[in-house]
């Protein structure tokens, strides 16, 4: 089945700064890839997705990248905020599991902190 | 609009107990999951559905059962309670993307 990692575990960075997030995924079937924030107590909002057949989405200052043949995609934060602080998940969605059924994979998610 | 609302929020089990986790969504999409979330952990896929009447196994359906008999609720069923249910559950709904939209979870505890 499908296998999503994701690093670094926990990120810390200065106002203002970049902020990057990076996932590898093992399944060549996988064709979504979405992000997540999870704020404290809160359940994951979807931030920004990509699908299969591009290499790059923007959405403000956050952007996301694929891979494909790599089979590796990113999560790009710019000009970051205290209240961009939170745990970021990545996944991947892979259609048809070989039992038939559709499973969208989680990372282990990556703890970012913005320093004031 | 509500989006998905689960309740309780919060709930200490003893072993063997059973309840059900509650899930209802107001945006009328047809497909709907239920995560739990480990801590230091992604979230795994217990069960979900693409309809109402529909449901089918996720990554870990083991102790659980559901039920959709309305497009809105999607309970979640603990039959005999065990300490490795001890976990976050998220409840989501989406129509047309994926996981769009998560419930702001339910912390159970079973002791």
């Amino acid at each position: 089945g499908e296998n999503v990692e994701q690093h670094p575990s926990t990120l810390s960075v200065q106002e203002g700064d970049s902020a990057v997030i990076k996932c590898t995924y093992s399944d060549s079937a996988s064709n979504y890839f979405p992000w997540y924030k999870q704020e404290l107590g809160k359940g994951p909002q979807l931030i920004i997705d990509i699908r299969s057949n591009v290499g790059e989405k923007k959405d403000q200052r956050i952007a996301v990248t694929l891979n494909k043949t790599a089979k590796h995609f990113s999560l790009h934060i710019t000009e970051t905020q205290p209240e961009d602080s939170a745990v970021y998940f990545c996944a991947a969605l892979n259609p048809f599991m070989d039992t038939g059924r559709r499973a969208l994979t989680f990372g282990s998610g990556t703890r970012l902190q913005v320093q004031p | 609009n509500a989006g998905v609302t689960q309740t309780p929020k919060f709930r200490i089990l003893k072993i063997g107990q059973s309840m059900t986790l509650q899930c209802t969504q107001d945006m009328n999409h047809n497909y709907m999951y239920w995560y739990r979330q480990d801590p230091g952990m992604g979230l795994k896929l217990i069960y979900y559905s693409v309809g109402a009447g529909i449901t089918d196994k996720g990554e870990v359906p083991n102790g659980y059962n559901v039920s959709r008999s309305t497009t809105e609720d999607f309970p979640l069923r603990l039959e005999l309670a065990a300490p490795s249910q001890t976990s976050v559950y998220f409840c989501a709904s989406s129509y047309d993307r994926p996981e769009a939209f998560f419930g702001q979870g339910t912390r159970l505890t079973v002791v």
